[in-house]
C-alpha cells in the first residue's frame, strides 16, 4: 500500500521562485491537508479539504494556494516563495475531518527558500 | 493562539526511568489524538482518547483524558531509547477539518 505519497523529497528554491508540492492518496480518503512543520512549532495547518472542490484555510495559509480537483490529489502550491517559507511540509489524509479520524501522514519534502 | 498546550517542551531521560507530558487547553475537546514522530518522518498514530476520564493503555504507555475533556496526558513507564521521537497531541477546533497539532515534547531516552 502507497498510503500517502509526497514529491519531492527536497527542494531548493530561490525566492520569488514558484513550485508546487505534490500530494497523493491511494485510501480513497475525502479529507486530506497540508501542514509545515519548523523547529518548536510543531505542526501548523494550511490548507485543508474535506472533499473534492472543497478547500479552506488552516492557520498558516498566506503564500499558499491549493485545489482539490480529485479525491487523490491535493497540490500545495507556492506562487512567490520567500525564505519564511522554509520548513518540512506534511501531507496527511483520513477517512473524514473529525478529531476522532486518524491521520495518514507522508513521508514529507524539506523546502529551503535561499 | 495556541489551542493546545503541551509540557514540557524538551525531556531528557536516561533509559527505566519514568515520564508524563501534557497536553492542555481551556477548549473542552471532542476528541483527542496522541502522534509520536521519529526523525526524518511523519507522524504516527498512537492513541484516540473520547471519554472524560478515559484511560488507555498501549505496551509501557498509558494515555489519560481529563474529566473536564480540556486536558490529557501520557505516561510512558520504564522508558526504552526506542521511545525516543517527537509526541504531538492533536484535536480539531471549532470547524470540521479544521485539526490542531500542539507544538510537541520532545522526548529523548538513553542508553
Amino acid at each position: 500500500n502507497a498510503g500517502v505519497t509526497q514529491t519531492p523529497k527536497f527542494q531548493v528554491l530561490k525566492t520569488g521562485q514558484s513550485m508546487t508540492l505534490q500530494c497523493a492518496q491511494d485510501m480513497n480518503h475525502e479529507y486530506m491537508s497540508w501542514y509545515r512543520q519548523d523547529p518548536g512549532m510543531g505542526l501548523r495547518l494550511i490548507h485543508y479539504s474535506v472533499g473534492a472542490g472543497i478547500t479552506d484555510q488552516g492557520e498558516v495559509p498566506n503564500g499558499y494556494n491549493v485545489s482539490r480537483s480529485t479525491t487523490e490529489d491535493f497540490p500545495l502550491r507556492l506562487l512567490s516563495a520567500a525564505p519564511s517559507q522554509t520548513s518540512v511540509y506534511f501531507c496527511a489524509s483520513s477517512r473524514g475531518g473529525s478529531g476522532a479520524n486518524v491521520l495518514t501522514f507522508g513521508a514529507g519534502s524539506r523546502l529551503t527558500v535561499l | 493562539t495556541q489551542l493546545l498546550e503541551q509540557s514540557p517542551q524538551f525531556l531528557s531521560i536516561q533509559e527505566g526511568e519514568n515520564l508524563t507530558v501534557y497536553c492542555n487547553s481551556s477548549s473542552v475537546f471532542s476528541s483527542l489524538q496522541w502522534y509520536r514522530q521519529e526523525p526524518g518522518e511523519g507522524p504516527v498514530l498512537l492513541v484516540t482518547v473520547v471519554t472524560g476520564g478515559e484511560v488507555k493503555k498501549l505496551k509501557r504507555l498509558t494515555f489519560q483524558f481529563g474529566d473536564a475533556r480540556k486536558d490529557s496526558s501520557l505516561h510512558i513507564t520504564a522508558a526504552q531509547p526506542g521511545d525516543t521521537g517527537l509526541y504531538l497531541c492533536r484535536s480539531r477546533g471549532s470547524t470540521l477539518g479544521r485539526l490542531y497539532f500542539g507544538r510537541g515534547t520532545q522526548l529523548t531516552v538513553w542508553p
